[in-house]
């Protein structure tokens, strides 16, 4: 079974610390995505990557960023951290190539910014 | 045009009865609709999923609906249980020029099923 690993579960953070938030993935696959899930807004796409060291925006990107430097791994990032990136944050991959790919969801970062 | 719209917001059914979700696109690059499902403190799952050259596609309980000329489609739960509550994420995906694919995700609708 594929599996998408979130190292953290459950975080607070203070306004203006950075947050780092790790994600691993064990099926090689080439595109991973970090998510913001809120109450009536679905998911939101904040960035992705199709490749090492490659990323792009997705819909929400302000006040994030990303990095990718191995294959199975790939972090969010929060220069500094707001109230209103209380949320909680999904990663997920997928494979490349032909089209309609699942999406393989690990089980969410709860984070709340105080 | 990128958006994908979803209702009901929640939906409560009695156990045995039938849950239905439906949803709707604009864009008509739009070319594979999944469904993912969602328990609490999970991550969302693929349940089943469709292309736009077939009408309907059946699995178990579940069957996806799909109207291409209205670009909507629907999810139906038959015999719903209390194991199928859960929040149900409709979504439309386009291949994009590289390897990867475009995925919209609706809001999503919280189903309950009461025994």
């Amino acid at each position: 079974d594929v599996k998408v690993t979130q190292s953290s579960r459950y975080l607070v953070k203070r306004t203006g610390e950075k947050v780092f938030l790790e994600c691993v993935q064990d099926m090689d696959h080439e595109n991973m995505f970090w998510y913001r899930q809120d109450p009536g807004l679905g998911l939101r796409l904040i960035y992705f990557s199709y490749d090492v060291k490659m990323k792009e925006k997705g819909d929400i990107p302000e006040g994030y960023s990303v990095s990718r430097e191995k294959k199975e791994r790939f972090s969010l990032i929060l220069e500094s951290a707001s109230t209103n990136q209380t949320s909680m944050y999904l990663c997920a991959s997928s494979l490349g190539g032909v089209g309609g790919n699942t999406i393989y969801f690990g089980e969410g970062s709860w984070l709340t910014v105080v | 045009q990128q958006q994908v719209k979803q209702s009901p917001q929640s939906l409560i059914v009695q156990k045995g009865g039938i849950s239905i979700i439906n949803c709707a696109y604009e864009n008509t690059a739009f070319d594979y609709f999944p469904w993912y499902q969602q328990f609490p403190g999970k991550g969302p799952a693929l349940l089943i999923a469709i292309r736009p050259d077939v009408s309907e596609k059946k699995e178990g309980r579940f069957t996806i609906s799909f109207n291409k000329s209205a670009k909507q489609f629907s999810l139906h739960i038959m015999d719903s249980q209390p194991g199928d509550s859960a929040t149900y994420f409709c979504a439309a995906s386009t291949r994009m020029k590289t390897s990867y694919d475009k995925v919209i995700f609706g809001p999503g609708t919280s189903l309950s099923v009461i025994p």
